[in-house]
């Protein structure tokens, strides 16, 4: 168990519909990170948030939306869903602002139909 | 853009074997290589991590070999085991974007 918790694990939902992910980080992680990892497409970076403040953005995309509360916890909100935003969404936690060692949630699977 | 290069994309092995997965980066400001290990139904793991001003680091099976002058940087995972069988993927950390850049994955399969 790595101390980071995603909810919910499944999620079925129709295009065009919105949905919000939501994570905890582990005790005491300022760092909050997004992946998606969609099939045979390995792991992208979408966001990296640090005490509440975005401090990197990868490739995502402008219907998605990430933030991080004064409690730490992060929420990254999809909507006007597609067919290809199905996928397994990962959050990763890290305590310090700047490193490579990020801690995994066991992810959200989304499906879109 | 696909910084991190990573293959094979997938690797069967027997019981005992040596398991070696290959990574190659061009960005020259990454400066942290980690490699995460993922079971099915699980998030990444870290498994083993290295700088680049050090040429090998070992922890039990584990073996990183980093070449930064070629820009590569490998996995060994010596007497293979079945319980290895999973998706390992290879990643540079780059200290001034943020950001941890994932190679594309490698499964493995250790068949008894």
């Amino acid at each position: 168990d790595s101390g980071v918790t995603q909810t919910p694990k499944h999620l079925i939902t129709a295009t065009g519909q919105r949905v919000t992910l939501r994570c905890s980080p582990r005790s005491g992680d300022l760092s909050v990170y997004w992946y998606q990892q969609s099939l045979d497409q390995g792991l992208q970076f979408l966001i990296h948030y640090y005490n509440g403040e975005e401090r990197a953005k990868g490739n995502i995309l402008e219907r998605f939306s990430a933030q991080q509360f004064p409690d730490l916890h992060s929420e990254l909100n999809l909507s006007s869903l597609e067919l290809g935003d199905s996928a397994l969404y990962f959050c990763a936690s890290s305590q310090k602002r700047a490193s490579g060692e990020l801690f995994f949630g066991e992810g959200s699977r989304l499906t879109v139909l | 853009q696909q910084q991190v290069k990573q293959s094979p994309q997938s690797l069967i092995v027997q019981k005992g074997g040596i398991s070696i997965i290959n990574c190659a980066y061009e960005n020259t400001a990454f400066d942290y290589f980690p490699w995460y290990q993922q079971f099915p139904g699980k998030g990444p793991a870290l498994l083993i991590a290295i700088r680049p001003d050090v040429s090998e680091k070992k922890e039990g099976r584990f073996t990183i070999s980093f070449n930064k002058s070629a820009k590569q940087f490998s996995l060994h995972i010596m007497d293979s085991q079945p319980g290895d069988s999973a998706t390992y993927f290879c990643a540079a950390w780059h200290n001034a974007g943020n950001m941890l850049t994932f190679g594309g994955g490698t499964r493995l399969m250790v068949k008894p």
